[in-house]
């Protein structure tokens, strides 16, 4: 069985560029987070979709951060404009329902 | 205060110590997870349990429920232990500790 994709795994932006990231999850995970985590910290939720509804985005800056998950599959984190402190690595998780959730490698954001 | 606390938040060992990191947490729970992180950022589940003991080669997780308190265990220590372990409660609202960070020496 496929594990969750992400891509890419690496970025590197200047402060006030855009950036964005995808997500495939595991098939048949009808729920897909989103996680922002600062390094020496634990992972951040960010946004839960089940199907390509939203159950939870209460921690999302709004402001600059959007997401997408559209056909209910692959999703999409965009930052727009970035700042400085939103260097981290963004973690995409999938689960069947409200059950263990499964991680993907990570895309490691660096901003300059 | 975080709902999820791990200590030590470094560890450094010789191979082949036995290494125990420890996770308290405030909350109610449905589960408690151990997962791996290795440097490139992608996290592993190592274990889930709600109650007792479970054992997988040469780690061991343990929970008390009363006293709100996990441990991890590694006998036998390698260096290709060396990661960032977390602590996590809950399933689809999951929360996590700070993380650990073992070094092993060869």
């Amino acid at each position: 069985e496929a594990g969750v994709a992400q891509s890419p795994r690496y970025k590197i932006i200047e402060k006030r560029q855009s950036v964005a990231f995808w997500c495939n999850p595991i098939s048949g995970h009808a729920t897909l987070y989103w996680y922002q985590q600062i390094l020496g910290q634990g992972p951040k939720l960010l946004i839960q979709f089940q199907n390509n509804g939203v159950v939870d985005d209460s921690q999302l800056p709004k402001d600059r951060f959007s997401a997408e998950r559209l056909k209910g599959v692959d999703s999409t984190l965009k930052i727009q404009p970035a700042k400085l402190e939103d260097s981290a690595v963004y973690l995409c998780a999938s689960a069947f329902g409200g059950s263990e959730q499964y991680f993907g490698p990570g895309t490691r954001l660096t901003v300059t | 205060k975080n709902e999820v606390e791990q200590s030590p938040q470094n560890l450094t060992a010789q191979e082949g110590e036995f290494i125990t990191i420890n996770c308290s947490y405030s909350v109610g729970i449905s589960a408690l997870h151990w997962l791996q992180q290795h440097p490139g950022g992608g996290i592993v589940s190592l274990f889930m349990l709600s109650s007792g003991k479970k054992k997988h080669g040469r780690l061991i997780a343990t929970i008390n429920i009363q006293e709100k308190h996990s441990s991890l265990h590694i006998t036998a220590s390698h260096p290709r232990d060396s990661a960032v372990y977390i602590c996590a409660v809950g399933l689809n609202d999951m929360r996590f500790g700070a993380g650990t960070r073992l070094t092993v020496k060869p």
